[in-house]
């Protein structure tokens, strides 16, 4: 059982413009959360992370969105660049526990110029 | 952010030989070291989390005796592919994390070709 799903497999969007990526997870023990961008043959590079105890947080041009009664996160990019274009994935964590984070399967973002 | 290096970025073994895949947090000291596994076009695999000091503790259906991981110090971790056939031919990457903090930050990863 997938207790941190990314439901979209790839997303398209056009060079400028907002990227949404969304990710919804089921264990309400998890309360930090973390985004992680990966290239192909490459390991991830973290991006931005949020603690339960916030509903946004922002670095740059990125933005994460939790809603916590919705056990739902998103990852905004504004504008999109074609260098954004990689698998992003949603972890979670219990940091209270084993801080072992659980992922998702990612998400592929193409960004067109 | 922090920086995990990975050493090598690319191993080509011949079946039955064993290959050993370093970990180093450049920056920072690593308590808990984490080791992945992906597939092509699949999600990261955790097969073991290791602490310093102590034993690493593998995920189910990762044989211990197969990989072999080794933390001996707060910024070194190796995993040792035994043995190695064509089957654990995979990227593997591995992360680590401080005590002080929550995010992990991961190594660059090593593409593994057993012929």
């Amino acid at each position: 059982d997938q207790q941190v799903k990314q439901n979209s497999p790839s997303l398209s969007v056009q060079e400028g413009r907002i990227s949404i990526l969304n990710c919804d997870y089921t264990n309400s023990m998890f309360d930090y959360f973390l985004w992680y961008k990966k290239y192909p043959a490459e390991g991830p590079t973290f991006l931005i992370s949020i603690s339960s105890i916030k509903d946004k947080n922002e670095d740059g041009r990125f933005t994460v969105f939790l809603n916590k009664s919705a056990k739902h996160l998103s990852l905004h990019i504004v504008p999109s660049q074609p260098g954004d274009s990689a698998v992003y994935f949603c972890a979670a964590i219990t940091t209270g526990g084993s801080y072992i984070p659980t992922f998702g399967r990612g998400t592929s973002l193409i960004v067109h110029p | 952010g922090a920086v995990v290096s990975q050493h090598p970025s690319w191993v080509i073994c011949k079946s039955g030989t064993s290959v050993k895949i370093e970990c180093r947090s450049l920056d920072f000291q690593a308590t808990t070291m984490f080791w992945y596994r992906q597939f092509p076009k699949q999600s990261l695999m955790l097969m073991a989390t290791s602490n310093e000091g102590s034993k690493a503790t593998y995920e189910q259906g990762v044989e211990k005796d197969k990989f072999l991981i080794n933390h001996a110090s707060l910024t070194l971790s190796t995993l040792t592919v035994t043995s190695a056939h064509p089957e654990d031919s995979s990227f593997y990457i591995c992360s680590a994390r401080d005590y002080y903090q929550e995010t992990q930050y991961f190594g660059p990863g090593t593409r593994l070709l057993v012929l």
